[in-house]
Parts: structure tokens; C-alpha cells; sequence
């Protein structure tokens, strides 16, 4: 099983900054990551997959990098909308499906 | 626009089963190559895959779950379901049904499950 990892845990930002978000895995998972932002009572909303697609609606303050065991999701200029966890999840292998712990962005 | 909705009860007693279904609107269950999928979070926590059924209707289930899950679909009603059998405290959770190429672009809202006697 392909285990991801997730730092921070926590990211405070102020409105406007810049925010980096890292997501490793245990082994490659080539570019088959995807990312997903999950609010308070809503179900996780697909970002980025492939690695850097952006999915259909997702602002280009999303953008996404990185390949086999290193991947890095970065919002450009932190919008009040955007606190929020952030969920990595691999499908290069299953099963099963794995996604990572979360990183949750909170106001700094 | 595909949608997802999910049913079922909210309670379920310690070992009993849980069976939930997603009915999906906008788009075949039984056609594309797209794997019908269900997931769930415990409050306060992460994503656990469970299992997903194919639109040629094979299935696949994360190991830790398989002897327990069972995902069947009704192309007829354009639904999926879940049946999670011997239940416990631990799979008190959100359920969400989700299509899936891979990555899960669509969801359902979810639906809470309670395990408790």
C-alpha cells in the first residue's frame, strides 16, 4: 500500500500570501496525484489532477507540481474562500486508493 | 451535470450491516469507463477508501475492509450500494459515494452513519 504524507499538518496565512502545501509519497505514484479541498460540512472538491491539471472551475491561484514521490500544491494569493484542509490522494496503484492525512490552511 | 446523492439509515446497531445507496442523476452507471466509488470519514478525520464497483461491473475493496464489504449496483434505478457487514463503533463515519477515473470528480454530500446500540 502507497502511503502519503502531508506537511504541514497546519498552515497559517494571512489573506494574500502565498500558501505551499507538500504531499510525499512512499513510493513513485508517477503523476497520478490528485488534490482536493474539503470545507466544514461539504464533501472534498477535486483541484489538480495529473499532478498539475487543474480541474474544470478551479481558479489559477491553484496550481499544481511535482512527479513520482514529491508533489506540491500552491495558491498563489490566499483568498478568504480558500481556508479550508487540503487532501492529496494517489491512483497510480490499488488497491486501495490512498489519500493523505490532510493539511488543514487556517488564518494566521 | 452528474450528481450523487446517498440514502440510508443513520443508525445501525453493533454487528448488524450497514447498507447505504448513491443514486446517481446525470450520466449511466453503466456506461464510460468510470469506477463508482464509496468513501468514508470519521468525524474530525481523514478519507478512507472502501471499495468501487466498474461500469462492467467488477469490483474492487481496500484489503482492510474486504471481508466485509460488498458494492453491488442496479444499472435499472442508475444506483450503487454498499453493505458493510458486522458493524462496531469504528465505522461510525460520513459515507460519500463519488465517480472516479482514477482521481473522484464528482461527489455525493454524504450521509452519517452511527453505529450504537
Amino acid at each position: 500500500e502507497i502511503v502519503l504524507t502531508q506537511s504541514p499538518a497546519t498552515l497559517s496565512v494571512s489573506p494574500g500570501e502565498r500558501a505551499t502545501l507538500s504531499c510525499r509519497a512512499s513510493q513513485s505514484v508517477n503523476i497520478n496525484l490528485a488534490w482536493y479541498q474539503q470545507k466544514p460540512g461539504q464533501p472534498p472538491r477535486l483541484l489538480i489532477y495529473s499532478a498539475s491539471t487543474r480541474a474544470t472551475g478551479i481558479p489559477t491561484r491553484f496550481s499544481g507540481s511535482g512527479s513520482e514521490t514529491e508533489f506540491t500544491l500552491t495558491i498563489s494569493s490566499l483568498q478568504s474562500e480558500d481556508f479550508a484542509v487540503y487532501y492529496c490522494q494517489q491512483y497510480n496503484n490499488w488497491p486501495p486508493r490512498t489519500f493523505g492525512p490532510g493539511t488543514t490552511v487556517d488564518l494566521k | 451535470q452528474v450528481q450523487l446523492q446517498e440514502s440510508g439509515p443513520g443508525l445501525v446497531k453493533p454487528s448488524q450491516s450497514l447498507s447505504l445507496t448513491c443514486s446517481v442523476s446525470g450520466g449511466s452507471i453503466s456506461s464510460g469507463n468510470y469506477y463508482w466509488s464509496w468513501i468514508r470519514q470519521p468525524a474530525g478525520k481523514g478519507l478512507e477508501w472502501i471499495g468501487r464497483i466498474h461500469t462492467s461491473g467488477s469490483t474492487n475493496y481496500n484489503p482492510s475492509l474486504n471481508s466485509r464489504v460488498t458494492i453491488s449496483a442496479d444499472t435499472s434505478k442508475n444506483q450503487f450500494s454498499l453493505k458493510l457487514s458486522s458493524v462496531t463503533a469504528a465505522d461510525t463515519a460520513m459515507y460519500y459515494c463519488a465517480r472516479a477515473t482514477g482521481f473522484f470528480d464528482y461527489w455525493g454530500q454524504g450521509t452519517l452513519v452511527s453505529v450504537s446500540s
